[in-house]
Parts: structure tokens; C-alpha cells; sequence
């Protein structure tokens, strides 16, 4: 069972580059997540999707875009990276609102210098 | 400003002792969640509480989500060193869900 998987697992830049972090979940849920981790912080939303054909800024979305491609890929872009982005990008899915269970991907460990 | 608040922020303990974390928030929550997350893995759910005064158990481990619910905490009795690892509430708001800073918890064998 794949779950949610993410590509790349590691990846470091330059400052001003830009990449794609890709997103794709087998389980046939509605909503879509990006999170960042950095120590101390817990996670924090980036960007999320409800449902195919929508998403909404979270807690901390400037300096990325996301595209919902269909219901089972949602990609976060970094168009010009910054050092402050150096972080681990986590990508979740769960079936619909409320107390239904959020599953996580592996992680992207992404350096930027 | 964290909509929710976890204490302690990191907590080193010996085997077989208990210990308590705290989620707190200033905003009612439809229902909170507990996610345990080890080193280089996403965040697993361990437990989802939604009726206010609950109260659930899972092995050595009880969430209880407070009467308003506005806060949750969870209790492990006696402590093994195979609960270290970072220990996450979250609470769903909308479609979104949002994570406390996480409690990192190391018991000491």
C-alpha cells in the first residue's frame, strides 16, 4: 500500500533557483495538504485543497504556489528559493473534514544555500 | 500567534515513570487529534477525541479532551523508551488542520 508518496526525498538548491515538489496519494481523498517542518515548530500549513479544482493559502504560504493537478497529485512550487525555506516539506491526504484522519508522506528534506 | 499551545516543549524522563502533555488553545475545536511522529517519518494519528469530557485508552496511553473543548492532554503510565519520539496535536478548523509546535518526549531506559 503506497499511501502518499513525495518526490524528491532530499534536494538541495541555490538561493534563486526554483523546483517542484511532487505529491501523489492512492487512497482516493478529497483533500490535499502541505506542510513545512522546522525545529521548535511543529508543522505549519502552506497550502491545502480541499477538493479537486480548489486550494487555499494556510498559515504560511508566501513564497509558494501549489496546483491541484487532479484528485490524486497536488505539487508545492518554490519559484525563486530563499535560505529560509530550508526546511522538511511534508504532503498529507484525508477523506474529508473534521475528525477524519490526516496521512502523512515521508517527507522532503530540502536545503537551500 | 499558535492556536495551539503544547506543554512541555521537551520532556526527558526515566523508564517507568509517568508523565503528562498539555494541548491548549483559545478556540473550540469540533474534535482534536494526537500524532506521534519518530525521526525521518510523517506524523501518525494515535487517537481522535470529539465529544468534550472525553476520555479514551489505547495500551498505556489516555487522551482526554477537555469539557469545553478547548484543551486535551495525554497521560503515559509507566513509560518505555519505545515512546520517545515527537508527540503532535492538531485541530481541524474548516478543511484545514493545524498542529501545535509538538512535544518531544525522550524516556531514558
Amino acid at each position: 500500500n503506497a499511501g502518499v508518496t513525495q518526490t524528491p526525498k532530499f534536494q538541495v538548491l541555490k538561493t534563486g533557483q526554483s523546483m517542484t515538489l511532487q505529491c501523489a496519494q492512492d487512497m482516493n481523498h478529497n483533500s490535499m495538504y502541505w506542510y513545512r517542518q522546522d525545529p521548535g515548530m511543529g508543522l505549519r500549513l502552506i497550502y491545502y485543497s480541499a477538493s479537486e479544482g480548489t486550494t487555499d493559502k494556510g498559515e504560511v504560504p508566501n513564497g509558494y504556489n501549489v496546483s491541484r493537478l487532479n484528485k490524486r497529485e497536488f505539487s508545492l512550487r518554490l519559484e525563486s528559493a530563499a535560505p529560509s525555506q530550508t526546511s522538511v516539506y511534508f504532503c498529507a491526504s484525508r477523506r474529508g473534514q473534521g475528525k477524519a484522519e490526516a496521512f502523512f508522506g515521508q517527507g522532503t528534506r530540502l536545503t537551500v544555500v | 500567534t499558535q492556536l495551539l499551545e503544547q506543554s512541555p516543549q521537551f520532556l526527558s524522563i526515566q523508564e517507568g515513570e509517568n508523565l503528562t502533555v498539555y494541548c491548549n488553545s483559545s478556540s473550540v475545536f469540533s474534535s482534536l487529534q494526537w500524532y506521534r511522529q519518530e525521526p525521518g517519518e510523517g506524523p501518525v494519528l494515535l487517537v481522535t477525541v470529539v465529544t468534550g469530557g472525553e476520555v479514551k485508552k489505547l495500551k498505556r496511553l489516555t487522551f482526554q479532551f477537555g469539557d469545553a473543548r478547548k484543551d486535551s492532554s495525554l497521560h503515559i503510565t509507566a513509560a518505555q523508551p519505545g515512546d520517545t519520539g515527537l508527540y503532535l496535536c492538531a485541530g481541524a478548523r474548516d478543511d484545514k488542520i493545524i498542529f501545535g509546535k509538538g512535544t518531544r518526549l525522550h524516556i531514558l531506559p
